[in-house]
């Protein structure tokens, strides 16, 4: 069975920073591209960072672009997101997600970061 | 604003057919990126439930169907049941942002 735990999610004040850790079962990590979306209370998702399975790639929405990165160690099938100079708008539930062929098929229960 | 438009809401009764549209624009859809939908129950994450456009995932009931023409694509959803209240997103790729998009959500209310 596919599972993917976040964890790290919490209370704090603006311009604080704060690391989402989100480990994952079921599948070969290895082989995974990895991505975070999140979603504001009452709102949509919204992608934010995803990495490639050997991490040379990374991307991000310009919404976090330069305050927030992404990595991920192979070894402990973990996926990591380091949230810096967090703002009231960062303020919703993180989800770590597998991408295949353009899609997010697998999804974590999320961890809620509230900037505030 | 959302880069994929959805209408916020619809609703059917039970064993009636619903669809819900999803537009893009020439980034996304209109490039042919594909589609895909995701159902969001109440309080939990949202769960794969059409990829490349019109593929169901194994274990997805074959009451939801995808389509897509063009820059627009639909979710239809025929024999309505209770337990398919949910809010509905779309999904692609945009090339002119570099990021993965979803639409506004539509929320299916079965009367």
């Amino acid at each position: 069975e596919v599972q993917l735990l976040e964890s790290g999610g919490d209370l704090v004040q603006p311009g604080r920073s704060l690391r989402l850790s989100c480990v994952v079962s079921g599948f070969i990590y290895d082989d995974a591209a990895m991505h975070w979306v999140r979603q504001a209370p009452g709102k949509g998702p919204e992608w934010i960072s995803g990495i490639s399975w050997d991490s040379s790639i990374k991307n991000y929405a310009d919404s976090v672009k330069g305050r927030f990165t992404i990595s991920r160690d192979n070894s402990k099938n973990s996926l990591f997101l380091d949230l810096t100079s967090l703002r009231p708008e960062d303020t919703a539930t993180y989800y770590c997600a597998r991408k295949r062929d353009g899609c997010f098929d697998h999804w974590g229960r999320g961890t809620p970061v509230n900037v505030s | 604003q959302s880069v994929l438009t959805q209408p916020p809401s619809v609703s059917g009764a039970p064993g009636q057919r619903i669809t819900i549209s999803c537009t893009g624009t020439s980034s996304n859809l209109g490039t042919n990126f594909d589609v895909h939908w995701y159902q969001q129950l109440p309080g939990t994450a949202p769960k794969l439930l059409i990829y490349n456009n019109f593929i169901r995932p194994s274990g997805v009931p074959d009451r939801f169907s995808g389509s897509r023409s063009g820059a627009s694509a639909s979710l239809a959803v025929t024999g309505l049941q209770v337990e398919d209240e949910a809010d509905y997103y779309c999904q692609s790729y945009d090339s002119s942002l570099s990021a993965w998009v979803f639409g506004g959500g539509t929320k299916l209310t079965v009367l």
